[in-house]
């Protein structure tokens, strides 16, 4: 069965420090990685996704993918309260997204 | 653009009752989706639809049907309502690699 493994938090982090929230997934031939946030009560929204090796950078945010480790992870940095949220990992796996449970997130002022 | 709708917002059925949930998208995209969400877990697929007339089962479509009525169009039936179907439901719909979600439904069956 694929799986993508998230730990559930929260993780707390003071304001504007770096928040890293890590996934790892289970089917090797993945292609397509994606975060989305999830603010509490509301609907998913994607932040950003990737597709290759390496780091992909918008903004505060930075996704890296390992595809040997199978691990992404989501660096934000400068944190605002405003990211308080739980950040949903979610792969491509054929036709469809398999997301991970969420890692919630607590900024403090 | 109102971007994806769902109805209702929320909604309590007694078991075996039947229900459908709307969702509606007038950004003219081809794919669109039905998830539940249940704490602790990640976003499941029931079904979705790759274009208008066709529809395909998800992770777990047990106990539901739908309709993509036209391309804006995407309706989540529940026949016989059970407590396990207590969850909240997403529609989305997609262009690209992202999905847009609506809302949600939140549905408690009694």
């Amino acid at each position: 069965q694929k799986e993508v493994e998230q730990n559930s938090g929260p993780l707390s982090v003071p304001e504007g420090a770096i928040a890293s929230l890590n996934c790892t997934y289970s089917d090797r031939g993945s292609q397509s990685f994606f975060w989305y946030r999830q603010y509490s009560g509301k609907s998913p929204e994607l932040i950003m996704f990737i597709y290759s090796n390496g780091d992909k950078e918008d903004g505060r945010f930075t996704a890296q993918l390992n595809k040997a480790s199978q691990y992404v992870s989501l660096l934000i940095r400068d944190s605002q309260p405003s990211d308080s949220a739980t950040y949903l990992c979610a792969v491509r796996s054929n036709y469809q997204l398999i997301w991970g449970a969420g890692t919630k997130l607590i900024i403090k002022p | 653009n109102a971007g994806v709708t769902q109805t209702p917002k929320f909604q309590v059925l007694k078991t075996g009752q039947s229900m459908t949930l709307q969702c509606a998208q007038d950004m003219n995209h081809n794919s669109m989706y039905w998830y539940r969400q249940d704490p602790g877990m990640g976003l499941r697929l029931i079904y979705y639809s790759a274009s208008e007339g066709t529809t395909d089962k998800g992770e777990v479509p047990n106990g539901y049907n739908v309709s993509r009525l036209n391309k804006r169009e995407f309706s989540l039936r529940l026949e016989s309502a059970a407590p396990s179907q207590t969850s909240v439901y997403f529609c989305a719909s997609r262009v690209g690699e992202t999905q847009y979600f609506g809302p949600g439904t939140r549905l408690l069956v009694l």
